[in-house]
């Protein structure tokens, strides 16, 4: 099993809709979980922190379970500017060394 | 306050030459991490530096490849004799001490070998 894994996708959605990723972890002694975005050909960019008890910025909304291992990622009202790469960050305690999922793609579409 | 810095953006090899990549961390950070990215693939840690000290490099192949960061001047990850399986796009991230895990990527460098 992979230590960090997300569905793939494509996730086609049309504006306005919500949609919702996981993302599994493998190590249960994992502390520390992220979402990035990457667009097309740049650089990943930090979208949000993920805390035990959730964490909302606008419209997204990151949650933790730990009992099942996976953290999720929620959007609302999805904008064609939304459509990229979201990519799962995890660590584990003791480590410097992030691991990244490789990566679930959104497309937005009018 | 200027982001990560990488040059060059693109750099195109042939097999055998050597690569040298480098990257300017944010101001006022003292950790550089370089990640490899193949098409359609997660990103693969590299190497962790701190200004003069390597503090894991165990994402790094065996052969050919170094890094490096030293107390002036950029971190250079440094590709020899390339092979086109060095093909890929090379991304540098830096971060605060204490904070390893918000990580701030620069625009990444786009090996190709021919």
């Amino acid at each position: 099993r992979k230590e960090v894994e997300q569905d793939p996708g494509p996730f086609n959605v049309p504006e306005g809709a919500t949609v919702a990723f996981n993302c599994t972890y493998s190590n249960s002694a994992s502390q520390s979980f992220f979402w990035y975005r990457q667009d097309c050909r740049k650089e990943p960019k930090l979208l949000m922190s993920v805390y035990s008890s959730g964490n909302e910025d606008g419209r997204f909304t990151a949650q933790l379970n730990r009992a099942s291992q996976y953290i999720s990622l929620l959007i609302r009202d999805s904008k064609l500017s939304d459509s990229a790469t979201y990519l799962c960050v995890v660590n584990t305690g003791g480590s410097y060394i992030p691991t990244f999922g490789r990566g679930t793609s959104l497309i937005v579409h009018p | 306050n200027a982001g990560v810095m990488q040059n060059p953006r693109h750099l195109v090899r042939r097999r055998g030459q050597e690569a040298r990549l480098r990257c300017s961390p944010m101001k006022g950070h003292s950790h550089v991490y370089w990640y490899r990215q193949l098409p359609e693939e997660g990103l693969k840690f590299m190497v962790y530096l701190q200004k003069e000290n390597i503090i894991d490099e165990s994402g790094m192949p065996k052969e050919r490849f170094s890094a490096e960061f030293p107390k002036e001047g950029p971190s250079i990850l440094r590709i020899q004799q390339v092979v086109r399986g060095d093909s890929a796009a090379y991304f540098c991230a830096s971060s605060v001490p204490g904070q390893p895990y918000e990580q701030y990527f620069g625009p990444g460098t786009r090996l190709t070998v021919t």
